[in-house]
């Protein structure tokens, strides 16, 4: 089966440094895709992996293992705006999105 | 740039009673497109999607159905409404290339009484 494990929720302080990991199994892959989720509203994209290593952008970087079946998200120098849920979500052999719960993160002044 | 619409944003509707939510993309042409539900505090569940005009996948078997009647229209139907069908209802677009990411409209909230 296709399945997706992050921590339920995290808590961190504002201009800190933290990490959210993400193991999941699919029916084959195709990338894996990082969202970032802000209470009552749309998932917007933040990040894309399909190598393994480290992709950074600004504050964000996301990393891949392939063979681990692993992803983090590290985000630092964190703001209060950063308070939100994050989605890792990895492409299958079709090519569709497979969505855990995502991690609530929040972040304390 | 691309833009996607949904509305309407919020709706209350009784059980039973027909649902029409709408979908459209601006920007670009032959997308991908995606209607998606969330419950409170779960993962978002794929219900359809779309490769082009009248080509619909549907995922989950339920009372709820979809339609795209143009390229860039998307429609989610309902002809009685239960009470499970509540939730936050996204639609999303993708560009039929690698990494095929999808873009989220702001949602629709529908409560079912």
């Amino acid at each position: 089966g296709q399945n997706i494990d992050q921590p339920t929720e995290m808590t961190a302080t504002e201009g800190a440094i933290v990490q959210i990991n993400c193991t999941y199994q699919t029916s084959g892959f195709n990338g894996l895709f990082w969202y970032q989720q802000h209470a009552g509203e749309a998932p917007t994209f933040l990040s894309y992996n399909v190598l393994d290593g480290l992709e950074e952008k600004g504050r964000f970087s996301s990393f891949l293992s392939r063979s681990k079946g692993y992803s983090y998200l590290l985000l630092k120098e964190l703001q209060m705006k950063d308070s939100a849920s994050y989605l890792c979500a990895p492409m299958d052999s079709n090519y569709q999105l497979i969505w855990g719960a995502g991690t609530k993160l929040i972040i304390k002044p | 740039s691309q833009t996607i619409h949904q509305w309407p944003a919020t709706l209350v509707q009784p059980v039973g009673s027909p649902l029409s939510l709408e979908c459209t993309v601006e920007g670009t042409s032959n997308p991908n497109l995606y209607w998606y539900r969330q419950a409170a505090g779960r993962g978002l569940q794929l219900l359809f999607y779309s490769v082009g005009i009248g080509q619909i996948s549907s995922e989950v078997p339920q009372n709820l159905s979809a339609s795209r009647p143009q390229d860039r229209q998307f429609i989610l139907s309902s002809k009685k409404l239960l009470l499970s069908d509540s939730g936050f209802y996204l639609c999303a677009w993708s560009e039929k290339r690698e990494p095929y990411e999808q873009y989220f409209g702001p949602g629709t909230r529908l409560t079912v009484t």
